[in-house]
Formats: structure tokens, sequence, C-alpha cells
């Protein structure tokens, strides 16, 4: 079945730190990929996405790209800021529609 | 546009007692999905709904959990009788038939005593 491993936590990074969450996943067929994000209290939302091998999905200053070769959908920011702290979600949708969710990875970004 | 809509944020109960979750997801959106959050587990997939009718149900724990959808614009995730170990952040989530992004509720936290 599809299923979605990422990287465990907790990060901590310092204001300005690059960040890279690894994400990879097992389906069959070309699923879409998604990377949702959790804020202190709140439900998900969705980050970004990408829907076919090599596009890349960015919002908020995030990119992922979609690498078929690897199996591949790692999170990446050059600049982070303590507003990104959170716990993200890497996720796959198959042709069933149904979204698989990775562990979920909690980022703090201290001043 | 108001978002998914859930009740009660917060719920503090006894084991033993029935607990009754409510959601409302975002108006005609075809797809609803409840899920379980824990430390534990993550976030698990309980079953889902298209046009009012259950298609996958296989994520329910077990028979004390059950779920409805009487019309597009309800659905309630009961817990009878509950336990401690169903205590989690429970989510439900909408979309468009086609659409690629789900759109989450604010979750409800149960605490089972």
């Amino acid at each position: 079945g599809n299923s979605v491993t990422q990287m465990e936590g907790p990060v901590t990074l310092s204001e300005e730190a690059f960040l890279t969450i690894n994400c990879t996943y097992t389906a069959t067929g070309y699923p879409s990929l998604f990377w949702y994000v959790q804020y202190p209290g709140e439900g998900l939302q969705l980050l970004l996405k990408a829907t076919k091998a090599d596009d890349k999905g960015s919002n908020k200053g995030f990119e992922a790209t979609y690498r078929k070769e690897t199996t591949s959908f790692h999170l990446e920011k050059g600049s982070v800021q303590v507003s990104d702290s959170a716990v993200y979600f890497c996720a796959l949708r198959g042709g069933d529609y149904k979204l698989s969710f990775g562990a979920g990875t909690t980022v703090t970004v201290r001043a | 546009d108001a978002g998914v809509i859930q009740s009660p944020r917060h719920e503090v109960t006894e084991m033993g007692q029935e607990v009754t979750l409510r959601c409302k997801p975002i108006s005609g959106h075809d797809y609803l999905f409840w899920y379980r959050q824990t430390m534990m587990r993550g976030l698990e997939l309980l079953i889902y709904f298209n046009n009012n009718v259950p298609i996958d149900d296989s994520g329910m724990p077990e028979d004390r959990f059950s779920a409805k959808m009487p019309n597009a614009s309800f659905s309630t995730l009961k817990i009878q009788p509950s336990e401690p170990r169903d205590s989690a952040v429970y989510f439900c989530a909408s979309r468009l038939d086609g659409g690629r992004e789900l759109f989450f509720g604010e979750g409800s936290r149960l605490t089972v005593l």
C-alpha cells in the first residue's frame, strides 16, 4: 500500500537557518505529494503540493521537488523565522484519493 | 467563507461515557474525512464519506466507534463507551470531488479520564 516516511524530529533551529525535512514515499502509480503544516492549536493547512514528477511546489519560502527516481519530496526553506515553528506533515494521495500522512516533524525556531 | 467547523473544541469525559463529535464540512464539498491524531500513532484516517455515503471505514479502531453523515452539511463521530486510550485530537476534513486540497477543521481534543 501507499506510505510516507519522514524525518523524525524534533528539529530546533535558530532564526535564518536553513531547514530541510526529508520525506520519502512508497506508492504504486503516480501519486500526488503534499506538505501540510499544523500550527499550535490549529488544524492542518496545505503548505504546498506537486502532482507529477519533477514538479516543484512552493509557498511562503518553502519548496519541495517531486523526485520520482528517488521517491522523495524533501521540504526546504532557506531562512526560517520564529513564525515557522509548527509540525510539518508529508502526505501522499494515490489513485484511491485517500491521503496517507507521515508521522509529522516538529520544528522549533528560536530567535 | 467558513471553513470546516468542528465541535466541541475540547471535551473531557469519564471512561464509559458516550462521546459525540460533530463536523460541518465546507459547503459544496463532496468528501468528508475523520482523522485521529495522537503522539504515538500520528494522523490516522478513521473513515471517509463521499456524497454522504461511507466509503472506507477500515480505519475505525473498533465497534465502539461509529460515524454518520445524515446530510451533506453534517457528520458525527461517536464513541460509546469511551476509554482512556481514545484520548486524542479528532480532525474532520473535507474537499471537492477532484480537488487536491484537503481542508481541515481545528480539531476536537478529547480527554477520557
